[in-house]
Parts: C-alpha cells; structure tokens; sequence
C-alpha cells in the first residue's frame, strides 16, 4: 500500500498561493496522485489528479517531480471557502482483480483567515 | 445530472441492531465503492462493488457486508451493532474500474450514531 504523509493542518490568507505536500515514497509504477476536498457534513470532492510533471485545472495545479515520492496541491489566490480538509490518494489505475486498496492520507486541514 | 444519493442521511440505532444503508449512484457508473469515516482513523475503505460483484474488500469483520443490484444501486448492512461503528458511511461511484485515474465522485453519506 502507498501509505501518505500530508501535514495535519495549514493556516493561510484570503488571495495567498497554498501549497500542500503530500510524500508517498512507496508509490508504485502504476499509481495515479489524486487530491480531494473536503467541507464538514459532505462527502469529498475530486480535485484534480496526475501521474507525473504538471497537471492544472480551472482550480488547482498538482506538482509531481521526477521521483514521484512526493506532489504538492497548489491553490492560487484562495478564499474564506477554500477552508476544508484536503485529501491525498495514491492508488493503482486498474484494480480489478488486484488485493490493493485506494489509501487516503490523513489529510490537512486548511484554513484560510480574512 | 443527479450526484450520488445516500439515504438515510442521518441514522440512530442500539448496540445488537443492525443497519442497512442505500447508495444510489450517478448515472451510468457502474463501480460503487463504501467508506467509513471517523474522527480517529479518517477515511477507510470499507469494499467496492462493481456489476453486481464485489471486487476489491477492506479489512473490516464480516458485519459489515453489501450488495449491488443490476441498476448499480448498493446497499452496506452491518450486524451486531457496536459503539464503535458510529461513524460517517460514504459511498462514492465512478464510470468503470474503481482506479485512481477515473475520479470517484462521493455522496454526502450516511451519519450512524449507535447508542
């Protein structure tokens, strides 16, 4: 199993640049990075994913370097509700028939102040 | 198009009862997976279910068990109610195959609260 490592909690400024830092050193060949974001009393939603290099969106970008031990979720120009708990997945592209399981980190809390 | 549905939202039962929890999936997914969510040990993967065959299990003892029937939809039942089973049940579906590339989109869960 990848296991993850994020920090427990990140406290930034209304129209600040986050970064979150996920490590996963025993990422597999195969595995997928995926963020997600959490808001109390819901269900998590995607983020954004990636494999290697630099993947962007409308909302966020994922860094990836070379080694994929690591990635780092970057939230440009955050906002009062960007406050949640953020979520790193490692997992495998095709489970069928594989015993892995998707692991999700323990994920940060981000609150971003006025 | 419709999110993934769970019902009930909120759930209170005694230790010994058992539960069943409904997911209803988006549209034309067909992989439905289950999670359980605490304070203590944050998300973790109960099983996920795929064409009406469960594919992938978590280490979770066999109260906890579910099904999907042929419209995709699932249900989660667990037996012998314990205080520690008190937690947040997501569920989450996807297009095919439950892999990290095709994004799971989760419903806002089922609260269960044992007394």
């Amino acid at each position: 199993l990848a296991k993850t490592t994020q920090p427990i909690s990140m406290d930034s400024y209304e129209g600040q640049e986050v970064n979150i830092t996920c490590s996963h050193n025993n990422i597999a060949t195969n595995d997928y990075i995926t963020w997600y974001q959490q808001f109390p009393s819901q269900g998590p939603r995607f983020i954004i994913q990636g494999y290697k290099t630099k993947v962007t969106n409308e909302v966020a970008s994922l860094f990836i370097p070379a080694d994929r031990k690591s990635s780092t979720l970057s939230l440009p120009r955050v906002s009062l509700s960007d406050t949640a708990v953020y979520y790193c997945l490692v997992g495998p592209r095709f489970s069928s028939g594989s015993a892995r399981q998707l692991t999700f980190g323990s994920g940060t809390q981000l609150t971003v102040l006025p | 198009k419709a999110g993934v549905t769970q019902t009930p939202r909120y759930l209170i039962k005694t230790r010994g009862q058992q539960v069943t929890l409904s997911c209803s999936p988006i549209s034309g997914h067909r992989s439905v997976s289950w999670y359980q969510q605490t304070p203590g040990q944050g998300l973790q993967f109960l099983f996920e279910y795929f064409s009406e065959t469960q594919r992938n299990k978590g280490n979770f003892p066999g109260r906890f068990s579910g099904r999907q029937f042929s419209n995709s939809r699932s249900e989660m039942n667990v037996s012998t109610l314990e205080l520690g089973d008190s937690a947040l049940y997501l569920c989450a579906s996807s297009l095919g195959s439950q892999g990290a590339d095709q994004p799971q989109h989760f419903g806002d869960g089922t609260r269960l609260s044992i007394l």
